[in-house]
């Protein structure tokens, strides 16, 4: 099972919101873990956006409007990165991190976004 | 202006060698840790390794370990990646990135280098 899932698409209309999940594996708990998302184009590096901890412990990166906010879904075990007033520039890659057993790195295998 | 600047990516056969750089600016490089992170072709990102800022602490994917060596040399302000036994699923664009602490957060990424493992 991978350590992050996340589903493959998703697609939403200009104006709404999308709701992009990071499923963590189960023997890893959502509640004691920092959650990183990255966006990425086609054709260039990913960027940083944000991390999400709890509601007090969270982390915006610079530049990155506030319409990008992280969450989490306790019941899931579920990290969650909302989208709000959807953009057509949102259309993009969007991958989950965490720090696994302190200096390991983990990636989701990432969502592509579709604003139609 | 904070840059990294990848270079050494090429076409090389399965078995062989290559050596990745990148060239840091713009900010003390001897103060943080570094990473290199992959992305193959239609596919997602996957990290690679992390350094520590003397050197002295190295991570690996389990993928690459006892193959792939992640050094710098902070007199020159470059990252290297030592790829050896390189296989057909290493190819690759790859990435390295500037880690920021606190928060943990990769901030700044180079714009890839490609590697391709064929004969």
């Amino acid at each position: 099972q991978a350590v992050l899932t996340q589903p493959a698409s998703l697609s939403a209309s200009p104006g709404a919101s999308a709701s992009l999940t990071c499923t963590l594996r189960s023997d890893i708990n959502v509640d004691s873990s920092r959650i990183h998302w990255y966006q990425q184009k086609p054709g260039s590096p990913p960027q940083y956006l944000l991390n999400y901890k709890s509601d007090s412990d969270n982390q915006q990166g610079s530049g990155v409007p506030s319409r990008f906010s992280g969450s989490k879904d306790a019941s899931a075990n579920a990290g969650i990165l909302l989208i709000s007033g959807l953009q057509s520039e949102d259309e993009a890659d969007y991958y989950c991190l965490i720090w696994h057993r302190t200096s390991y790195v983990v990636f989701g295998g990432g969502t592509k976004l579709t604003v139609l | 202006e904070v840059q990294l600047v990848e270079s050494g990516g090429g076409l090389v056969q399965p078995g062989g060698s290559l050596r990745l750089s990148c060239a840091a600016s713009g900010f003390t490089f001897n103060k943080f840790w570094m990473t290199w992170v992959r992305q193959a072709p239609g596919k997602g990102l996957e990290w690679v390794a992390n350094i520590e800022q003397d050197g002295s602490a190295r991570y690996y994917v389990d993928s690459v370990k006892g193959r792939f060596t992640i050094s710098r040399d902070n007199a020159k302000n470059s990252l290297y990646l030592q790829m050896s036994s390189l296989r057909a699923e290493d190819t690759a664009v790859y990435y390295c990135a500037r880690l920021m602490i606190p928060g943990y957060y990769f901030d700044y990424w180079g714009q890839g280098t490609l590697v391709t493992v064929s004969s």
